[in-house]
């Protein structure tokens, strides 16, 4: 069964604006880590954050994660064109293999 | 450092034909993954290899489906006839210990026809 589910969908923004994305899991985990995926291309890994952490920053990227609402959040600052992706969270629990959400697409228009 | 590589990028075979994805993992870690993304679908996980051993392989389809990583280096997956519904993306991801990051390859399109 589906472990991530991201929202929204779909997310449209003018470049230099701020995209924010959910995800919400159902059972407790280890870590929860954020990938994306340019079209066609693979996954590309951008941030981890564990069951005991509260909040990670990396570049313009800013992962918070509440564990008592089973909620991860994505916010991508100042976006640019290069930021049009699809944004998927992962989750792993003591079997180390990760779950995933449906995704965001996000599209920066310039 | 190289990361995860994927051969070949796009297969397309017909229904009935043989195909193996062959995945070679960053070099020193021990855990490898298969994930599949079939059409409209969320990626979904198939197996974990700790060096050569099959740690998990819960999420592995059917016996059409034949993994191995003799060696402990790179996989392969091997799809043995392949049915329609097995088309889509296969990726492969590699980890360095347990709990880690794990860091994706491009993934191999398979199309069945």
């Amino acid at each position: 069964s589906q472990q991530g589910e991201e929202d929204p969908q779909a997310l449209s923004i003018q470049e230099g604006e701020n995209a924010t994305m959910n995800c919400s899991y159902k059972t407790s985990i280890n870590n929860l880590q954020w990938y994306r995926q340019n079209s066609g291309r693979g996954l590309v890994h951008l941030i981890l954050i564990r069951s005991n952490e509260r909040e990670k920053h990396s570049g313009r990227l800013r992962v918070t994660l509440d564990t008592s609402k089973k909620s991860s959040s994505l916010l991508i600052t100042a976006s640019r064109a290069a930021d049009t992706a699809s944004y998927f969270c992962a989750t792993d629990g003591n079997d180390y293999k990760l779950s995933f959400g449906a995704g965001t697409t996000v599209t920066v228009r310039a | 450092e190289a990361g995860v590589t994927q051969f070949p990028s796009h297969s397309v075979i017909e229904k009935g034909q043989t195909v193996t994805l062959r995945c070679d993992p960053i070099s020193g870690h021990d855990n490898l993954y298969w994930y599949r993304r079939v059409m409209g679908k969320e990626i979904k996980f198939l197996l974990h290899f700790v060096k050569e051993s099959k740690q998990d392989e819960s999420g592995m389809p059917n016996n059409r489906f034949l993994a191995e990583r003799t060696g402990g280096t790179y996989s392969t997956l091997k799809v043995q006839p392949a049915e329609l519904e097995d088309s889509g993306v296969y990726f492969c991801a590699s980890s360095q210990g347990n709990g880690g990051e794990q860091f994706f390859g491009p993934g191999t399109r398979l199309t069945v026809l």
